[in-house]
């Protein structure tokens, strides 16, 4: 079946300006998850939706950074005001959320956001 | 403060030897998993192998295996006879007890493997 897609895979965009990633989760998975990977911080976790909502938003790293996931499937990631420290690969990943392995997550080969 | 500990930046293997790479953690839970990811140069993590707290044999997956010590806290990863397709990032990630944050994962600073022929 088709695995985690994310949309686009690469974006090159000028300081300032607002950017929007998407991620389309495997079908029937009912929890995604959003990742940073950058060269000085690693794997980073940002924001998890179960269904359509995000209990907590406090692991995006600021205020320019939102969220959402419509219909339980697709989620965009949104940053405002782009800033050159936003230049990382964003992560897409999704997951059942039963534990004892069922929540193994399975990633989208990720956006490469840079700002120039 | 960090969960995942990886001690080898980079490791080399020539083909068809095996090779272990070194994971430990740390956390509080009686219940948590842990798990390995392989990242490509193309940059996709894919999911090679599981394992659970509670799980009394060492997880395997065809050429991986999972050597799993609860009492030291430690996930090594084997990988039998290496291929030059195996070259690639190797991250440990663990996630806790579920929470607000689902079953994030925390992640180590991964481990680069070169399969030399």
């Amino acid at each position: 079946g088709a695995g985690v897609s994310q949309s686009p895979s690469n974006k090159v965009t000028e300081k300032g300006k607002d950017v929007e990633l998407r991620c389309d989760p495997i079908s029937g998975h009912t929890a995604l998850y959003w990742y940073r990977q950058s060269l000085g911080q690693g794997l980073e976790f940002l924001i998890y939706f179960q269904g359509n909502s995000a209990p907590d938003k406090s692991g995006l790293p600021s205020d320019r950074f939102s969220a959402e996931r419509t219909g339980g499937s697709v989620s965009t990631l949104t940053i405002q005001r782009t800033q050159q420290e936003d230049s990382a690969v964003y992560l897409c990943a999704s997951s059942y959320t039963q534990g004892g392995g069922q929540e193994t997550q399975y990633f989208g080969p990720g956006t490469r956001l840079l700002v120039l | 403060a960090q969960k995942i500990t990886q001690t080898q930046p980079g490791m080399f293997v020539q083909e068809k030897e095996a090779v272990t790479l070194d994971c430990t953690y740390d956390t509080s839970d009686q219940s948590y998993g842990l798990f390995w990811y392989k990242q490509p140069s193309s940059g996709e993590m894919i999911f090679l192998i599981y394992q659970g707290s509670y799980d009394e044999q060492n997880a395997t997956e065809g050429r991986y295996s999972l050597n799993f010590q609860k009492a030291r806290k430690s996930a090594n990863l084997v990988i039998s006879a290496s291929q030059l397709g195996d070259s690639a990032m190797y991250f440990c990630a663990m996630r806790e007890a579920y929470s607000n944050s689902g079953y994030a994962l925390n992640f180590g600073k991964g481990t680069s493997l070169l399969v030399t022929p």
